[in-house]
Formats: structure tokens, sequence, C-alpha cells
């Protein structure tokens, strides 16, 4: 079956630290990665994505993720979080061929920016 | 518009009847997706339009939940002598293409809640 795991619902840290949110999926074929964030009372927002190529993916604000085939990972990492960053973060996967177009989504992790 | 935008924002129906939850995606986009939020958990996948054809609705729970798209831009989720476990958040997203080319937007969602 296919799925997406996020080991941690929730995540508090200390503005200026760092911090890592977990990712792994489960796939037998190739997959599209994305990491979508949701501000509060805002819908979901693209935050960065994995097609092909350089397994390292950055977004504008700083955040990035590194696709790793062969431990089904996507983790997220941030060096220094502000506390706008405060949301939560969803993690999901298409996996390719088949026709589908659906995204699975994991259940997403809470990340609270503490001053 | 602007953007993706679903109404109503909010809606509380008794047990039993029947709503309906309208989604007007952004102009000119092709692809549009419903998907089902409930509480702590990630969106899970309900069904995919490509203009005016379903191409997927492997994810609607019963035959009480009901999707259509008939021009080839509005769409409306319809469930069906709702029950309690259909309260959730019920996102539509689209974009111009496939998602794994091409950002998925997304609704602000519509709050369904049965009582």
């Amino acid at each position: 079956a296919q799925s997406v795991t996020q080991l941690d619902s929730q995540v508090p840290v200390f503005e200026e630290a760092p911090v890592e949110l977990r990712c792994n999926y489960s796939s037998s074929v190739s997959v599209y990665l994305f990491w979508y964030v949701q501000y509060p009372n805002q819908g979901l927002q693209l935050l960065l994505k994995y097609l092909s190529g350089s397994t390292l993916v950055e977004s504008i604000n700083g955040f990035e993720a590194e696709f790793n085939k062969s431990q089904t990972s996507f983790h997220l990492r941030k060096p220094s979080v502000h506390i706008s960053d405060t949301a939560e973060y969803f993690c999901a996967v298409r996996h390719l061929g088949g026709g589908s177009e659906k995204l699975v989504f994991g259940k997403g992790t809470k990340l609270t920016v503490n001053p | 518009g602007a953007g993706v935008s679903q109404s109503p924002r909010y809606k509380v129906a008794k047990r039993g009847q029947d709503v309906a939850l309208r989604c007007d995606p952004i102009s000119g986009h092709v692809s549009l997706f419903w998907y089902q939020q409930a509480l702590g958990q990630g969106p899970e996948f309900l069904t995919y339009f490509q203009n005016e054809a379903q191409l997927d609705k492997s994810g609607l729970p019963s035959d009480r939940f009901f999707a259509e798209r008939p021009e080839g831009s509005v769409s409306t989720l319809k469930i069906q002598r709702t029950q309690q476990e259909d309260s959730a958040v019920y996102l539509c997203a689209s974009s111009f293409l496939s998602q794994g080319v091409t950002e998925a937007f997304f609704g602000q969602g519509t709050r369904l809640t049965v009582v």
C-alpha cells in the first residue's frame, strides 16, 4: 500500500534553532515528492518539490529537503527558524505510472517556534 | 479569480441532510481535485477531474458522495444523507496541468460539521 509517514505530530523549537521534520514514504514505483505548509487559518501552500535531478531542493524562505531513494525519505530542514515558520507541514507523494494524479499526504507535523 | 475559492466556508448539517460544496478553480486550470481532511489527519484524496471528465473517483468513501464538473470549470461535491463520520474539512485544488509538473493551488476548504 502507498503511504506517507510523518513520525512527529508536533515539534516545538526555539527561535533561531535548527529543525528537521521527518518524512518517509512507501512505494514500489518512481515518485514525485512535495512539502506543503498550512499557516493558521489559511489553505495549503506548496513549499518545495522534488521531481527529478538534484536530490536537494530548496524553498525561497530557507527550507530545504533531500530525497533519499535508498531510505525512501524526504526530510525537511531549516538551519534557523523564525516565529513566522509556525505552521503545520505536510509531506506528500505522487506515485508515477498507472495514470493516477492524486497526492498521498502524511498526517502532518505541527511546528511551533517559540521566542 | 486570484485563487481557488470554496463555498460555503462552514456548513452545519443535521444527520441525514444532503449538502453541496462548491469549488471555483483558478481560471484556465485543467485539473481539479477534491480531498477530505479529518481532524488531526492529512488530506485524503477523493476524486480528480481533467476538464469535465472525472478520471479518478477511487477515493470517494461511499455512493453517498458524488462530484461533478459539467462545464470543466466550477465543481460541486455532493454528499447525500450525511453521517457524523462525514464531518471534516473538504479541500479543493486546481492546477494547470499535471500536479507533478505544475503546482496545485488549494482553496481554504469547507468545514462540514454533521450534528
